[in-house]
């Protein structure tokens, strides 16, 4: 069964640093996600992004924030300036289609936890 | 998306049904019940999901109220590997927007 890929499974960084987390939805999907969950919270949604361009975002997806789909099979969440506060599980998702059709389930990968220190 | 309201968490013996629920007072027409549930340390996975009529699926049942303001999945022999936290979100198909918006959901304990 196709799956959602997430590398690394865990990213330590100091402050300030930038880092790039990366995603490989499934090969059909046209929708993608990039949600947190710090710990012991609720799962947090950041970002979503179709047609190469964003199509929605929280308030948490500042600046500090962006997504790339540099080729075909890759999406990626850069954080420019890690902050303390940015430590979390990092989850992607895709989807086939968006919330307007039946097909819009969102298969999400296993994160990729950020420690930053 | 209109709010969902679930118990924080439920217990339930290992091979038995298991049912659990939500209330969505305010839901709209056009809000479709969507359930997810994560394991311990993983991404959330999607569960099940309807409009109005009742769902069945490999891995559990979606019961709906007829005004629609409550629902219950229904797992019907819970296995230790159900032992996880259910969602239950509500996704208006109105092109509003493709985000998930997850709650507390109900942490589900299975015991041997």
């Amino acid at each position: 069964e196709p799956e959602v890929t997430q590398t690394p499974s865990h990213q330590v960084t100091q402050m300030g640093q930038e880092v790039i987390l990366r995603c490989v939805p499934i090969s059909n999907h046209l929708y993608f996600y990039w949600y947190r969950q710090i710990l012991g919270q609720k799962v947090e949604f950041l970002v979503s992004f179709y047609n190469n361009e964003i199509s929605e975002k929280s308030e948490i997806f500042d600046d500090q924030f962006s997504v790339e789909r540099p080729d075909g099979s890759n999406f990626t969440l850069k954080i420019r300036s890690t902050k303390l506060e940015d430590s979390a599980m990092y989850f992607c998702a895709s989807s086939l289609a968006g919330v307007t059709s039946y097909t819009d389930t969102q298969y999400f990968g296993p994160g990729t936890r950020l420690t930053v220190l | 998306d209109a709010k969902t309201t679930q118990p924080n968490s439920m217990e339930s013996n290992e091979e038995e049904p298991v049912h659990l629920p939500c209330n969505h007072s305010t839901i709209s027409g056009t809000d479709y019940i969507h359930w997810y549930r994560q394991l311990p340390s993983q991404g959330p996975e999607y569960v099940i999901h309807g409009l109005t009529s009742n769902v069945n699926n490999r891995m559990a049942s979606l019961a709906i109220a007829e005004d629609r303001k409550s629902s219950t999945l229904i797992l019907h022999r819970a296995t230790l590997r159900d032992a996880a936290v259910y969602y239950c979100i509500l996704r208006r198909n109105n092109n509003a927007g493709n985000m998930l918006t997850f709650g507390g959901g109900t942490r589900l304990m299975v015991k041997p």
